[in-house]
């Protein structure tokens, strides 16, 4: 059974571009939640898509969105980059339902410059 | 955003030694899950605990999901310079609007010399 599945590893982008990742969940999976983690914030939320539909949303600004699509594969894109933005997103796939593990994929470094 | 407390945050140890971190929280969790990470990959999940009390072992882990449902610990046994990393405590308070979103220990780096 393959795992989660992110893409690309590595982004190098300048501060002002728009920059989207992606994220194949584990087979039969409809959840899949998007985190930041930077070394000051640790683990941070962003938000979780559940059947093509944004289920929880964490406090960031509006900059960053996401998407689902039928085949429960993600997408967050983050549009005027801020050297800030500078961490490892990372996103979780599970099946959604209560009580149930999360599994991460290897996360997408960008560095903003 | 919210974090749990995780203690200690860092821990420096001789290999074959035993290894206890923990995390508590204001607020009641309904499932509380541990995750180790390596430097640059995504966290691996070690153990999940869905029940107050609960005690769960994988191998050298243990980890216990306290009865207050506000913490919870996780005890590595013998450890072995693999055991090196970051220990994550993640705790879910599932619901309709919340759905499976995780809060985050601030992690706890083990250090084991051989």
């Amino acid at each position: 059974k393959a795992g989660v599945t992110q893409t690309p590893r590595y982004l190098i982008k300048t501060r002002g571009q728009q920059v989207t990742l992606s994220c194949s969940p584990i087979s039969g999976h409809r959840s899949v939640s998007w985190y930041q983690q930077t070394p000051g914030q640790g683990l941070q939320f962003l938000f979780e898509y559940f059947s093509e539909t944004q289920r929880n949303k964490g406090n960031f600004p509006g900059r960053f969105s996401g998407r689902q699509f039928s085949n429960s594969r993600s997408e967050m894109n983050v549009s005027t980059l801020e050297l800030g933005d500078s961490a490892l997103y990372l996103c979780a796939s599970s099946s959604g339902r209560m009580n149930t593990e999360a599994f991460f994929g290897q996360g997408t470094r960008l560095t903003v410059v | 955003g919210q974090q749990l407390n995780q203690s200690p945050q860092s821990m420096f140890i001789q290999e074959g030694e035993d290894v206890s971190m923990n995390c508590t929280s204001s607020s009641i969790f309904n499932t509380w899950l541990w995750y180790k990470q390596d430097p640059g990959e995504g966290p691996v999940l070690l153990i999940a605990l869905y029940k107050a009390g609960e005690l769960t072992s994988n191998g050298r882990l243990t980890a216990q999901f306290g009865t207050t449902r506000k913490d919870s610990f996780l005890n590595i046994s013998a450890s072995i310079p693999s055991d090196v990393g970051i220990y994550f405590c993640a705790g879910q308070r599932w619901g309709e609007t919340s759905g499976s979103r995780l809060t985050f220990g601030e992690g706890t780096q083990l250090t084991v010399n051989p």
